[in-house]
């Protein structure tokens, strides 16, 4: 069935840079997309990439996409305190609109 | 445009009492969608509206539960009977289709806290 997956937990020094994985299942997915979520807040939708494009780029945030391997990842430049939070991928079917989301993983920074 | 609005923000009730949660979508956004997030989980796809026709309930969607759009604009998620296994975070998101775009915005969730 549908499912999307991620680690659980990433640490990471201030300064460095932050990479988070994901793997999904559907091979007919059509965009892919990274939210943040803070304690207590709602999803802030942080970037997406569409199925055909391997590569993008937003300020701080680079997305990779591996379609064969079915597997996304997000990459954050110069991690600040600021970015301490929980990373949602998520996955949006071509026969659907809805959107699932994996589990989250949590970012934490240390000094 | 102030985004997705949720209210109330937090409900505490006793178990067996009926609750609801209103949505307001970013204006003029076509789709609007329930997910429910538990504690340490992604949230999970409930059902969602295109204008004011309901397209897709999870089934997770008990009969318990009950979602409208009555003017497309607006959206009510009402829990009857409520069970300690409700207690969540209710969260609303909106988007606009177009062509094969569907980017999709969250609100800041609603909490329930069935005691």
């Amino acid at each position: 069935g549908e499912d999307v997956e991620q680690s659980l937990f990433l640490s990471v020094r201030e300064g460095d840079s932050s990479v988070i994985n994901c793997t999904y299942t559907d091979s007919s997915s059509t965009y892919l997309y990274w939210y943040k979520q803070e304690p207590g807040a709602g999803l802030q939708l942080l970037t997406y990439i569409f199925s055909n494009m391997d590569m993008k780029q937003d300020q701080r945030l680079t997305v990779l996409l591996n379609k064969k391997d079915k597997h996304l990842s997000l990459r954050i430049a110069d991690t600040q305190t600021g970015d301490s939070a929980i990373y949602f991928c998520a996955d949006r079917y071509s026969s659907a609109s809805k959107i699932i989301f994996g589990s989250g993983t949590r970012l934490s920074i240390r000094p | 445009d102030t985004g997705v609005s949720q209210d109330p923000r937090h409900k505490i009730t006793k178990r067996g009492q009926n609750v609801t949660f209103r949505c307001d979508p970013i204006s003029e956004h076509n789709r609007l969608y329930w997910y429910r997030q538990t504690l340490g989980q992604g949230p999970e796809f409930l059902t969602y509206f295109q204008n004011e026709a309901q397209l897709e309930k999870s089934r997770l969607l008990s009969d318990r539960f009950s979602a409208e759009r009555p003017k497309g604009s607006f959206s009510t998620l009402e829990i009857q009977r409520t069970e300690q296994g409700d207690s969540a975070m209710y969260l609303c998101a909106s988007s606009l289709v177009q062509g094969t775009g569907n980017t999709i915005y969250f609100g800041e969730g609603s909490w329930l806290t069935v005691v």
